[in-house]
């Protein structure tokens, strides 16, 4: 079945820096991919996401990119602001399948 | 409008015990997920509901585990004879249609079993 590696599982970056999480997948027949911000206490929430037929979407200060080739794809957040520090997770839905396969999510610290 | 809503949002009861979770999706939402998430973890896929069929159930983890969906809304999580290893954040989610919309997430129950 699918399997999704999240990189790094802590981040600690200052404020107004750029941050960038990883993700792999296995299984090529994936094509849909979430990213969701989980603050302490609270559901998780997406705040991006991407299918396979684009390489790269962008909104306001975060974008996802994705390499379909090389089976990977990134989240990352410019001009970061201490109400960004959360655990973030990525996930892969398989194409046909109806559940989200998680990364083990990482967890970003801005320092103000 | 409203979002999904999951109670109680903390439950803690001893080995050996039932428990019940309740998740109410948002209005409208044919599909409901349950999730459940280890301290430090991703969230592991438990069951999927489509109406109130569950076609996708690979997620239970034993035949303790067993979840309900009644009138297209409401969805209850019940847990046969806790064990310690069920102790988790269990979280629901639903979406419009189907597995390719978006899932949004409930708050979550946290389960504690001593």
């Amino acid at each position: 079945g699918e399997n999704v590696e999240q990189h790094p599982s802590t981040l600690s970056v200052q404020e107004g820096d750029s941050a960038v999480i990883k993700c792999t997948y296995s299984d090529s027949a994936s094509n849909y991919f979430p990213w969701y911000k989980q603050e302490l206490g609270k559901g998780p929430q997406l705040i991006i996401d991407i299918r396979s037929n684009v390489g790269e979407k962008k909104d306001q200060r975060i974008a996802v990119t994705l390499n379909k080739t090389a089976k990977h794809f990134s989240l990352h957040i410019t001009e970061t602001q201490p109400e960004d520090s959360a655990v973030y997770f990525c996930a892969a839905k398989v194409q046909g399948a109806q559940k989200l396969v998680f990364g083990q999510g990482t967890r970003l610290t801005i320092n103000p | 409008g409203a979002g999904v809503s999951q109670s109680p949002s903390n439950k803690v009861t001893e080995k050996g015990k039932d428990v019940e979770l309740r998740c109410d999706p948002i209005s409208g939402h044919t599909a409901l997920y349950w999730y459940r998430q280890r301290l430090g973890q991703g969230l592991e896929f438990l069951i999927y509901f489509q109406g109130n069929s569950a076609p996708d159930k690979s997620g239970l983890p034993s035949d303790r585990f067993s979840a309900e969906r009644t009138g297209e809304s409401v969805s209850t999580l019940t847990i046969q004879r806790t064990q310690q290893e069920d102790s988790a954040v269990y979280l629901c989610a639903s979406s419009l249609r189907n597995s390719g919309d978006t899932q949004y997430f409930g708050p979550g129950t946290r389960l504690t079993v001593l």
